[in-house]
C-alpha cells in the first residue's frame, strides 16, 4: 500500500530557532495535511494543501505541497516551547465522489529547549 | 467551534470482551472514520462511512470489527472479541462532504485489553 517517509524522526532544537520537517511518497496525492498531536490528545490539523505547488501558511507555519504530488514540507519559524509535540503530515488520494481516506507518516516528535 | 467528542475516554477490557467506543460527529459532516493509533506508532485508517454504509475499510478493519450510526448524532466502533493487540487510541473523525475536505479529530478513545 501506498506509505510515506517522514523526516526527521526527531528534532531537539533551542527556542527561537527554525524548524523544518518533511514527507515523501513513492505514489501522488491530491491533499496534504500537517497534523500536530500532544500527549493523550487527538491530531489537531495545522494546515491543508490542496494544489500541486501550493504555499500556504498559518502564523508562524509554513507548508508547500511539492510540484510532483510526491512531496510535502512544514516549517516552523522561530519555535517557542509549546511547539512541543508530534508533528505528522498525512497524505489523501480523492477518486470519483468519494472521499479517499488518510495515510500518515510516522511523525516528527519535536522537543524545544528554553 | 464545533468538535469532534469521543467517549469514554480510556476503557480498559478483559481479552475477549466487547467492546464499543462512541463519537459524534461535527453536526453538518456527512463523512465519518475510525482511525486506531498502536502506542508510539503512526495513525492508521480503519474504516471510512458515508450514506449508513462502509465507503471503504483497510485490512486491520477485519470481521470482528464493525460500525453503526445507530441515531443522527452517534458514530460508533464495535469490537466484538477484543485482542491484546487492540490495545490503542482510537480516533473518530468527521469531514463535511466528498471531495478534498479537511478530516477533524476527535481526542480519542484508550483502549487497553488485559
Amino acid at each position: 500500500g501506498q506509505q510515506l517517509n517522514q523526516s526527521p524522526q526527531s528534532m531537539f532544537i533551542q527556542e527561537g530557532e527554525d524548524v523544518s520537517m518533511n514527507c515523501t511518497s513513492s505514489s501522488i496525492f491530491n491533499t496534504w495535511l500537517w497534523y500536530k498531536q500532544e500527549p493523550g490528545e487527538g491530531p489537531v490539523l495545522l494546515i491543508a494543501l490542496y494544489k500541486a505547488g501550493e504555499l500556504t501558511s498559518n502564523g508562524r507555519l509554513t507548508a508547500q505541497f511539492g510540484i510532483t504530488r510526491k512531496d510535502s514540507f512544514l516549517n516552523i519559524s522561530a519555535s517557542i516551547p509549546s511547539d512541543v509535540g508530534i508533528y505528522f503530515c498525512a497524505g489523501q488520494l480523492n477518486y470519483g465522489g468519494s472521499q479517499g481516506n488518510l495515510i500518515f507518516g510516522k511523525g516528527t516528535k519535536l522537543s524545544v529547549k528554553p | 467551534e464545533p468538535e469532534v467528542t469521543q467517549t469514554p475516554s480510556h476503557q480498559v477490557t478483559q481479552m475477549g470482551q466487547e467492546v464499543i467506543l462512541r463519537c459524534v460527529p461535527i453536526s453538518n459532516h456527512l463523512y465519518f472514520y475510525w482511525y486506531r493509533q498502536i502506542l508510539g506508532q503512526k495513525v492508521e485508517f480503519l474504516v471510512s462511512f458515508y450514506n449508513n454504509e462502509i465507503s471503504e475499510k483497510s485490512e486491520i478493519f477485519d470481521d470482528q470489527f464493525s460500525v453503526e450510526r445507530p441515531d443522527g448524532s452517534n458514530f460508533t466502533l464495535k469490537i466484538r472479541s477484543t485482542k491484546l493487540e487492540d490495545s490503542a487510541m482510537y480516533f473518530c473523525a468527521s469531514s463535511e462532504s466528498a471531495g478534498q475536505e479537511t478530516q477533524y479529530f476527535g481526542p480519542g478513545t484508550r483502549l487497553l485489553v488485559l
